[in-house]
Order: C-alpha cells, then sequence, then structure tokens
C-alpha cells in the first residue's frame, strides 16, 4: 500500500491565484514528519516546509503552508500568490518516527506537476 | 555553505563499464542518502547511511550496485557494470541525524548508459 499519495499528477494555476497540492500518508507511528520539496526543471531538490504529528499548530515559510489534518491523515501544500516561478514539480514526503534519535528514510510520494500560467 | 557537492553532473558511458558516483555531503551533516530518480519509478532510496555506517541498503537494486562512506565527507556510489536499465539522475542528500531535520540534496548525475 501506498504510504504516500499524491493523487493530483498535474495542476494549473492563474498567476497570483492561491493552489493547494494534495497529499495524503498512511502510518500507525504516532510520531511522524512529513516534508514537501519542490524540483523546478533545473532538477535540484529544494525543501519547502516541515511539519511534525506533534505540532500544534500549522507550519508556514512564507508563501508556502502546510494544511495539516491529523485525523484526515492528509498534509496539503498551500501555496499563495502564485508566482511564474512556482512551476515545478512538487513531492510530499514522510519520516516516521519523528522523535527518534536516529534519522530514517523518507518515504516519497510520486509528485504533482504544477504549471504557473501568465 | 557550498551544499551537497556531486560530481560528475552527467556521465555517459557503455554498458558493461563501470560508473562511480561521488558525493561530499554537508559539513557536520551526519546523514548522507543515495537516490534515484526515474521517470516509470519516481524517486527511490537506493541507501542512507547514518554516522558512516550503512543503515539501510534495501533500496540498492542489485550486486551490480555499491555504495560506500568512508569518512564523514565523501561517498561514492558504483555501479559495476552498468546497464542501460541504470539511467537516471542519481541524487546524493544529506541531513543531521535528527529525524525532523530536512535532507539537502545535490544537483544530481544524469547517468546514460547507452
Amino acid at each position: 500500500a501506498q504510504k504516500i499519495t499524491q493523487t493530483q499528477p498535474g495542476m494549473f494555476v492563474q498567476e497570483k491565484e492561491a493552489v493547494t497540492l494534495d497529499c495524503t500518508y498512511d502510518t500507525s507511528d504516532p510520531s511522524y514528519g512529513l516534508f514537501w520539496y519542490k524540483q523546478p526543471s533545473s532538477g535540484e531538490m529544494i525543501f519547502l516546509i516541515y511539519q511534525g504529528s506533534y505540532d500544534q499548530q500549522n507550519a508556514t515559510e512564507g508563501r508556502y503552508s502546510l494544511n495539516f489534518q491529523k485525523a484526515r491523515k492528509s498534509a496539503n501544500l498551500v501555496i499563495s500568490a502564485s508566482q511564474l516561478g512556482d512551476s515545478a514539480m512538487y513531492f510530499c514526503a514522510m519520516r516516521e518516527g519523528a522523535n527518534a534519535g536516529n534519522n530514517r528514510k523518507l518515504i516519497w510520494g510520486l509528485g504533482t506537476s504544477l504549471a504557473v500560467n501568465p | 555553505d557550498a551544499g551537497v557537492i556531486q560530481s560528475p553532473r552527467h556521465e555517459v558511458t557503455e554498458m558493461g563499464q563501470e560508473v562511480t558516483l561521488r558525493c561530499k555531503p554537508i559539513s557536520g551533516h551526519n546523514s548522507l542518502f543515495w537516490y534515484r530518480q526515474t521517470m516509470m519509478r519516481g524517486l527511490e532510496l537506493l541507501i542512507y547511511f547514518n554516522n558512516n555506517v550503512p543503515i539501510d541498503d534495501s533500496g540498492m537494486p542489485e550486486d551490480r550496485f555499491s555504495a560506500k562512506m568512508p569518512n564523514a565527507s565523501f561517498s561514492t556510489l558504483k555501479i559495476q557494470p552498468s546497464e542501460p536499465r541504470d539511467s537516471a539522475v542519481y541524487f546524493c542528500a544529506s541531513s543531521l541525524r535528527f529525524a525532523n531535520t530536512e535532507a539537502f540534496f545535490g544537483q544530481g548525475t544524469r547517468l546514460t548508459v547507452v
């Protein structure tokens, strides 16, 4: 079974509008972390935002915010005021055992391709 | 900080040849990850190290793949012999060892095996 599901292979948004990229996850571990990365056409992977399972508030980083709904096991990325430079692939990832002493591997979704139209 | 440095950026090789990909993690990071990305399979974790010790290599496709981390500042991923199906972008990433920290990725190595 998929542990990270991104149901939108491709999304379009008009410049300056907000867009939500969906991510649902599956884990029985009460302690986990959720990450979003951006991959522009140049290929590098860029970290955007992190949400811990015990965090009381939704994470925000500039124009990025994470709509964390724990009961629904969803961690949607919201990009406000889209810019042309936001056109890229976006990946959701999860790490179980977020409070573990040592690092564990990230589990990745298949990504959503976002195109921002002028 | 220069970030995670991978070399080479591009590699074209003939089937059967040995390929070595190199990675220098961010100084102070003690977790290192090797990923492979293809259109068909997306991003796959091949292996990761904590404090230079391989923790999980279950993603290594087969015995043709091997990875080493002889010290905290250097890692290699070797494919011997290479096959056309190994063509992909290979990423190295590093992070602090704590599970709630993000991984920083290198620019990737685009490998083409002909």
